[in-house]
Protein backbone atom coordinates (compact mmCIF):
# COMPACT_ATOMS: atom_id res chain seq x y z
CA UNK A 1 0.00 0.00 0.00
CA UNK A 2 0.88 3.62 0.13
CA UNK A 3 3.24 5.15 2.40
CA UNK A 4 3.24 8.83 3.55
CA UNK A 5 3.85 11.35 0.97
CA UNK A 6 4.71 14.92 1.04
CA UNK A 7 4.99 17.37 -1.17
CA UNK A 8 6.94 19.27 -2.71
CA UNK A 9 10.55 17.01 -2.22
CA UNK A 10 12.37 20.32 -2.68
CA UNK A 11 11.37 24.41 -1.53
CA UNK A 12 13.37 26.99 -2.73
CA UNK A 13 11.96 30.42 -1.52
CA UNK A 14 12.98 34.09 -0.57
CA UNK A 15 13.27 35.73 2.98
CA UNK A 16 10.09 37.00 4.38
CA UNK A 17 7.43 34.93 1.20
CA UNK A 18 5.21 32.16 2.63
CA UNK A 19 5.61 28.71 2.30
CA UNK A 20 3.09 25.83 2.12
CA UNK A 21 4.33 22.36 2.53
CA UNK A 22 1.72 19.15 2.29
CA UNK A 23 1.25 15.53 3.68
CA UNK A 24 -0.89 12.73 2.93
CA UNK A 25 -0.76 10.15 5.26
CA UNK A 26 -0.86 6.25 5.31
CA UNK A 27 -4.61 6.01 4.53
CA UNK A 28 -7.02 5.07 7.84
CA UNK A 29 -4.12 6.52 10.33
CA UNK A 30 -6.07 8.78 12.87
CA UNK A 31 -2.71 10.53 14.02
CA UNK A 32 -0.27 12.49 12.02
CA UNK A 33 3.08 14.61 12.81
CA UNK A 34 5.10 16.98 11.71
CA UNK A 35 8.83 17.31 12.69
CA UNK A 36 11.86 19.55 11.39
CA UNK A 37 15.16 18.10 10.86
CA UNK A 38 18.38 20.65 10.26
CA UNK A 39 21.52 19.45 9.19
CA UNK A 40 23.41 16.90 11.16
CA UNK A 41 20.81 17.19 13.91
CA UNK A 42 18.20 15.61 14.79
CA UNK A 43 14.12 15.29 14.65
CA UNK A 44 12.20 18.39 16.28
CA UNK A 45 8.79 17.86 17.14
CA UNK A 46 6.41 20.53 15.60
CA UNK A 47 2.65 19.53 15.89
CA UNK A 48 0.55 16.49 16.39
CA UNK A 49 -2.92 15.43 15.06
CA UNK A 50 -5.62 12.98 17.18
CA UNK A 51 -8.88 12.46 15.17
CA UNK A 52 -10.83 15.61 16.31
CA UNK A 53 -8.98 16.39 19.20
CA UNK A 54 -7.37 19.77 19.92
CA UNK A 55 -3.66 19.55 18.02
CA UNK A 56 -0.75 19.52 20.37
CA UNK A 57 0.93 22.77 19.28
CA UNK A 58 3.54 22.75 21.62
CA UNK A 59 6.57 22.11 19.72
CA UNK A 60 5.74 25.31 17.19
CA UNK A 61 8.50 27.28 17.31
CA UNK A 62 6.80 30.67 16.51
CA UNK A 63 3.26 31.64 15.72
CA UNK A 64 4.35 32.41 11.92
CA UNK A 65 4.48 28.44 12.13
CA UNK A 66 1.24 26.96 11.81
CA UNK A 67 -0.86 23.72 10.35
CA UNK A 68 -4.20 22.24 9.74
CA UNK A 69 -5.53 18.91 9.33
CA UNK A 70 -8.91 18.42 7.23
CA UNK A 71 -10.52 14.87 9.07
CA UNK A 72 -8.00 12.39 9.15
CA UNK A 73 -6.44 13.44 5.38
CA UNK A 74 -4.10 15.32 4.48
CA UNK A 75 -2.38 18.27 5.99
CA UNK A 76 -0.38 21.21 5.64
CA UNK A 77 2.49 22.99 7.74
CA UNK A 78 2.22 26.88 6.76
CA UNK A 79 5.27 28.81 7.08
CA UNK A 80 4.65 32.99 7.09
CA UNK A 81 7.58 35.24 6.85
CA UNK A 82 10.02 32.93 6.15
CA UNK A 83 13.46 33.40 7.86
CA UNK A 84 17.02 31.43 6.64
CA UNK A 85 16.76 29.92 9.80
CA UNK A 86 13.93 27.99 9.48
CA UNK A 87 15.89 25.84 6.23
CA UNK A 88 15.83 22.38 7.69
CA UNK A 89 13.64 19.28 6.38
CA UNK A 90 10.15 18.90 7.02
CA UNK A 91 8.79 15.25 7.95
CA UNK A 92 5.53 14.15 8.35
CA UNK A 93 4.91 10.78 10.11
CA UNK A 94 1.72 9.09 10.55
CA UNK A 95 0.17 6.52 12.98
CA UNK A 96 -2.38 4.46 14.15
CA UNK A 97 -3.05 5.46 18.10
CA UNK A 98 -1.93 2.91 20.40
CA UNK A 99 0.55 1.71 18.49
CA UNK A 100 4.15 3.43 18.37
CA UNK A 101 5.59 2.79 15.20
CA UNK A 102 5.37 5.81 13.11
CA UNK A 103 5.93 6.01 9.59
CA UNK A 104 7.46 8.94 7.91
CA UNK A 105 7.40 10.14 4.73
CA UNK A 106 10.46 11.16 2.98
CA UNK A 107 10.11 14.92 3.89
CA UNK A 108 10.18 18.76 2.06
CA UNK A 109 13.95 20.03 2.16
CA UNK A 110 13.16 23.81 2.58
CA UNK A 111 15.66 26.69 1.67
CA UNK A 112 15.51 29.67 2.37
CA UNK A 113 17.52 32.69 0.34
CA UNK B 1 11.71 16.54 29.24
CA UNK B 2 14.69 14.60 29.28
CA UNK B 3 16.01 12.98 25.83
CA UNK B 4 17.15 9.92 25.93
CA UNK B 5 21.41 9.31 25.43
CA UNK B 6 22.88 7.26 22.99
CA UNK B 7 27.12 7.28 21.35
CA UNK B 8 26.91 10.18 18.79
CA UNK B 9 28.62 7.72 16.32
CA UNK B 10 30.23 4.33 16.14
CA UNK B 11 32.35 2.44 13.60
CA UNK B 12 32.25 -0.95 12.45
CA UNK B 13 33.51 -3.35 9.26
CA UNK B 14 31.17 -5.49 7.17
CA UNK B 15 29.99 -8.89 8.83
CA UNK B 16 30.83 -7.67 12.69
CA UNK B 17 27.99 -7.25 14.98
CA UNK B 18 27.07 -3.77 15.89
CA UNK B 19 25.59 -2.53 19.41
CA UNK B 20 23.99 0.92 20.04
CA UNK B 21 23.68 1.23 23.63
CA UNK B 22 20.48 4.10 24.80
CA UNK B 23 20.11 4.97 28.12
CA UNK B 24 16.42 5.99 29.11
CA UNK B 25 16.70 7.02 32.58
CA UNK B 26 13.00 8.72 32.61
CA UNK B 27 11.02 6.13 31.00
CA UNK B 28 7.28 5.87 31.60
CA UNK B 29 5.90 2.92 33.23
CA UNK B 30 3.66 2.46 30.01
CA UNK B 31 6.17 3.14 27.40
CA UNK B 32 7.41 1.04 25.15
CA UNK B 33 11.31 1.41 23.40
CA UNK B 34 11.48 1.80 20.09
CA UNK B 35 14.50 2.18 17.55
CA UNK B 36 14.33 3.99 13.95
CA UNK B 37 16.68 3.88 11.67
CA UNK B 38 17.75 6.62 9.01
CA UNK B 39 18.97 7.11 5.71
CA UNK B 40 20.15 10.25 3.83
CA UNK B 41 17.70 11.99 2.24
CA UNK B 42 14.92 9.63 3.85
CA UNK B 43 12.50 9.60 6.70
CA UNK B 44 13.52 7.83 10.13
CA UNK B 45 11.98 3.89 9.26
CA UNK B 46 10.62 2.08 12.30
CA UNK B 47 13.36 -1.43 12.95
CA UNK B 48 11.95 -2.85 16.62
CA UNK B 49 10.47 -1.96 19.57
CA UNK B 50 10.37 -3.92 22.96
CA UNK B 51 8.66 -3.40 26.60
CA UNK B 52 11.37 -5.81 28.26
CA UNK B 53 13.75 -8.47 28.20
CA UNK B 54 14.67 -9.13 23.80
CA UNK B 55 13.05 -8.99 21.38
CA UNK B 56 13.79 -10.36 17.81
CA UNK B 57 13.02 -9.65 14.30
CA UNK B 58 14.30 -10.12 10.82
CA UNK B 59 16.46 -7.09 11.00
CA UNK B 60 17.82 -6.64 14.51
CA UNK B 61 17.48 -7.92 17.97
CA UNK B 62 16.61 -5.78 21.41
CA UNK B 63 18.18 -6.31 24.63
CA UNK B 64 16.21 -4.42 27.86
CA UNK B 65 17.10 -4.84 30.65
CA UNK B 66 14.82 -5.02 34.25
CA UNK B 67 15.04 -1.90 35.12
CA UNK B 68 14.13 -0.49 31.67
CA UNK B 69 16.79 2.06 32.16
CA UNK B 70 18.39 1.26 28.66
CA UNK B 71 18.22 -0.55 25.81
CA UNK B 72 20.66 -2.18 23.66
CA UNK B 73 19.85 -2.28 19.68
CA UNK B 74 22.13 -5.13 17.79
CA UNK B 75 22.75 -5.40 14.45
CA UNK B 76 24.28 -8.80 13.81
CA UNK B 77 26.68 -9.48 10.74
CA UNK B 78 26.26 -5.52 9.40
CA UNK B 79 26.95 -4.55 6.19
CA UNK B 80 27.51 -1.66 3.91
CA UNK B 81 23.85 -0.85 3.60
CA UNK B 82 23.72 -0.90 7.24
CA UNK B 83 25.49 2.51 7.34
CA UNK B 84 22.69 5.34 8.97
CA UNK B 85 21.98 7.11 11.62
CA UNK B 86 20.00 4.92 14.21
CA UNK B 87 18.01 7.28 16.89
CA UNK B 88 16.02 5.31 20.18
CA UNK B 89 13.73 7.93 20.38
CA UNK B 90 11.03 8.43 23.64
CA UNK B 91 7.67 9.72 23.74
CA UNK B 92 7.45 12.79 24.87
CA UNK B 93 3.19 12.52 25.32
CA UNK B 94 0.32 12.54 23.10
CA UNK B 95 3.00 10.04 21.47
CA UNK B 96 5.39 12.51 19.93
CA UNK B 97 8.86 11.28 19.68
CA UNK B 98 11.43 13.05 21.25
CA UNK B 99 14.47 12.64 19.20
CA UNK B 100 18.29 13.32 19.98
CA UNK B 101 21.29 13.24 17.54
CA UNK B 102 21.09 9.82 17.27
CA UNK B 103 24.03 7.62 16.82
CA UNK B 104 25.58 7.71 13.19
CA UNK B 105 26.68 3.79 12.33
CA UNK B 106 29.65 3.85 9.40
CA UNK B 107 30.56 0.35 8.20
CA UNK B 108 33.42 -0.10 5.97
CA UNK B 109 34.40 -2.69 3.65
Amino acid sequence: GAGVSQSPSNKVTEKGKDVELRCDPISGHTALYWYRQRLGQGLEFLIYFQGNSAPDKSGLPSDRFSAERTGESVSTLTIQRTQQEDSAVYLCASSNPGREEQFFGPGTRLTVL
Amino acid sequence: LAKTTQPISMDSYEGQEVNITCSHNNIATNDYITWYQQFPSQGPRFIIQGYKTKVTNEVASLFIPADRKSSTLSLPRVSLSDTAVYYCPRLGGTDKLIFGTGTRLQVFP
